[in-house]
């Protein structure tokens, strides 16, 4: 069982926007920036968003993510097509001292 | 052009071992740390193992520790996962993940390679 909570699916229309929470607890969300990363099927994850809100070079600024207490969200807007992949938030936990990741969540742009 | 090349995947029966290896490039390997992550197919993402850029501090998951061992070396610019006392349920595709530190700015998970299927069935 994922020690990240995150809804197993999401979707929305073309041009519109999404959002995909992550929730955790005070050990890693709470303590610690989150990450997220996008998977294609058949490909490896692709790094979107560190350090909670920054986007490394050539991500598009349509996604950006934030944290609250001990949960975090990953927005999308203006969506595409293109933006229907699988979704991962991560985090240390000082507790256990392991990455922990949330199930992902499958974006469908409809 | 960074990349991570998994081999050494592949059919072994529980209880048994399989040593995974990870072949960089296109980077300064040595300055910079290392994982190991896997997926079950159709699942989620388990982080496994964490090396530093000597080699000197290595970290694992819970469910590996004791049974895994990630090594490098950074001459040959790879790194290693043996894996020992397999079970059904490390059963999985395992990627090779590289962190990046850059400029005091931290980059975790920033390069994936394409992954390494192992099977653990009799």
């Amino acid at each position: 069982q994922p020690v990240l909570t995150q809804p197993p699916s999401a979707s929305e229309t073309p041009g519109q926007g999404v959002t995909i929470s992550c929730a955790g607890g005070s050990s890693n969300i709470g303590s610690n920036t989150v990450n997220w990363y996008q998977q294609y099927p058949g490909a490896a994850p692709r790094l979107l968003i560190y350090s909670t809100d920054d986007r490394p070079s050539g991500v598009p600024d349509r996604f950006s993510g934030s944290k609250s207490g001990t949960s975090a969200s990953l927005a999308i807007s203006g969506l595409q097509s293109g933006d229907e992949a699988d979704y991962y938030c991560a985090a240390w936990d000082d507790s256990v001292k392991e990455w922990v990741f949330g199930g992902g969540t499958k974006l469908t742009v409809l | 052009e960074v990349q991570l090349v998994e081999s050494g995947g592949g059919l072994v029966q529980p209880g048994g071992s399989l040593r995974l290896s990870c072949a960089a490039s296109g980077f300064r390997f040595g300055s910079f740390e290392m994982n190991w992550v896997r997926q079950v197919p159709g699942k989620g993402l388990e982080w496994l193992a964490y090396i530093s850029t000597s080699g000197g501090t290595t970290k694992y998951a819970a469910s590996v520790r004791g049974r895994f061992t990630i090594s490098r070396d950074n001459a040959k610019n790879s790194v290693d996962l043996q894996m020992n006392s397999l079970r059904a349920e490390d059963t999985a595709l395992y990627y090779c993940v590289r962190d990046n530190l850059d400029s005091g700015t931290y980059y975790p998970f920033d390069y994936w390679g394409q992954g390494t299927l192992v099977t653990v069935s009799s």
